[in-house]
């Protein structure tokens, strides 16, 4: 079984809606990642937080510690943002646990 | 700031040559660097934690003759697949670490490996 779930699996929006992918892991840890794999694989390191909300854009995310749950909010969502995001988690050690990610696709 | 590289993007090579992997950290010294393998549809799985100037540390499974890592720079790593087999190919992404980057790890753009 996956220490990290993510949900969900596929996710589908048009242009301009609001998206929210979830992230849930089974014990305390150190930190989350949240990450951004475009068709071509490269990967992108979009959030790493421990604690509360951090914003970038339009991307917001978000964590809660007791509740060992995350969220990476997109507003005013756009085709480029098509890509697979990676919920990653680390634990006392340098190594990072990966989600399946979760694959989106924004339609104009 | 915080740029990893990888090269080459892609390779084809024969079933029984061997590949080169290079990962450099670009604007900031790694002293730390991750090789991780992902396979279709899957997630990345971490083959090996490498730290400069001593021996790579490899996950269960990973065959350490087979996959050769050497972090020699604090820039540089490089994986080697030795004896490249048809089920050896995949996409192999390194990530780095270094003191300053308050232990966010960054990506390289990944290498897509195809052995025939």
């Amino acid at each position: 079984k996956n220490e990290v779930e993510q949900s969900p699996q596929n996710l589908t929006a048009q242009e301009g809606e609001f998206i929210t992918i979830n992230c849930s892991y089974s014990v305390g840890i150190s930190a989350l990642h949240w990450l951004q794999q475009h068709p071509g694989g490269g990967i992108v390191s979009l959030f790493m937080l421990s604690s509360g909300k951090k914003k970038h854009g339009r991307l917001i995310a978000t964590i809660n510690i007791q509740e060992k749950h995350s969220s990476l909010h997109i507003t005013a969502s756009h085709p480029r943002d098509s890509a697979v995001y990676i919920c990653a988690v680390r634990w006392n050690t340098d190594k990072l646990i990966f989600g399946t990610g979760t694959r989106l696709q924004v339609f104009p | 700031g915080a740029v990893v590289s990888q090269h080459p993007s892609r390779v084809i090579c024969k079933s029984g040559t061997s590949v080169k992997i290079e990962c450099r950290s670009l604007d900031f010294q790694a002293t730390t660097m991750f090789w991780y393998r992902q396979f279709p549809k899957q997630s990345l799985m971490l083959m090996a934690t490498s730290n400069e100037g001593s021996k790579a540390t490899y996950e269960q499974g990973v065959e350490k003759d087979k996959f050769l890592i050497n972090h020699a720079s604090l820039t540089l790593s490089t994986l080697t697949v030795t004896s490249a087999h048809p089920e050896d190919s995949s996409f192999y992404i390194c990530s780095a670490r270094g003191t300053l980057t308050y232990n966010e790890q960054f990506f390289g753009p990944g290498t897509r490996l195809t052995v025939l």
